[in-house]
């Protein structure tokens, strides 16, 4: 099975608040997963990424953190500001090929000043 | 960072008719493009794996006939949407894969840096 499949669908999160996204993924061979973030109209940015060899990664206030064993994922964006607000990808690849990238269905936040 | 534009970001058109998206890498090259479709509110499809000087492979259920995929040079990848229908009205983004290199010798990984999107509408 290729699928991730991320939760939840939408999000609302006070200003200052942290605002938190969940992914599973069953592909064992996934061993690459980046978070990406879409404004309207907008293609995908990349925000950050994480190999399995780690359980965290931090950069500013995203922070992913990794479980491989149960196969999940989650993006924790701490102090959420308004400019936050946009629909958040996961996915999931085979880092030595990326191949292709395997999506969530996305997530939109909406951050409340 | 790496660079990828479209052109153009968005365009309307007639039914019938062909539209042609372009997708350029513009500080790299890129042996290997990607081209999503995405709907409203819903998350990016893939319809195909463009290889520079070799002919695309297509994703499940999508019609190779109808979306025509060149990738002629090592920063161009086009898609042509062939007698456009309403139906064909999307959100079409291309994305280039790029080898990020990691110091002391160890093996890079793979990235994809996505373009603007372009928004099709065919009335």
């Amino acid at each position: 099975q290729q699928q991730v499949k991320q939760s939840p669908q939408s999000l609302i999160v006070q200003k200052g608040g942290i605002s938190i996204i969940n992914c599973a993924y069953e592909n064992t061979a996934f061993d690459y997963f980046p978070w990406y973030q879409q404004f309207p109209g907008k293609g995908p940015a990349l925000l950050i990424a994480i190999r399995p060899d780690v359980s965290e990664k931090k950069e500013g206030r995203f922070t992913i953190s990794f479980n491989k064993s149960a196969k999940q994922f989650s993006l924790h964006i701490m102090d959420s500001q308004p400019g936050d607000s946009a629909t958040y990808f996961c996915a999931a690849s085979i880092w030595s090929t990326a191949r292709q990238l395997t999506f969530g269905s996305g997530t939109q936040l909406t951050v409340l000043p | 960072g790496a660079v990828v534009s479209q052109h153009p970001s968005w365009v309307i058109c007639k039914s019938g008719t062909s539209v042609k998206i372009e997708c350029r890498s513009l500080d790299f090259q890129a042996t290997t493009m990607f081209w999503y479709r995405q709907f409203p509110k819903q998350s990016l499809m893939l319809m195909a794996t463009s290889n520079e000087g070799s002919k695309a492979t297509y994703e499940q259920g999508v019609e190779k006939d109808k979306f025509l995929i060149n990738h002629a040079s090592l920063t161009l990848s086009t898609l042509t949407v062939t007698s456009a229908h309403p139906e064909d009205s999307s959100f079409y983004i291309c994305s280039a894969r790029v080898n990020i290199g990691t110091p002391s010798g160890r093996a890079g990984y793979n990235e994809q840096f996505f373009g603007p999107g372009t928004r099709l509408t065919v009335l």
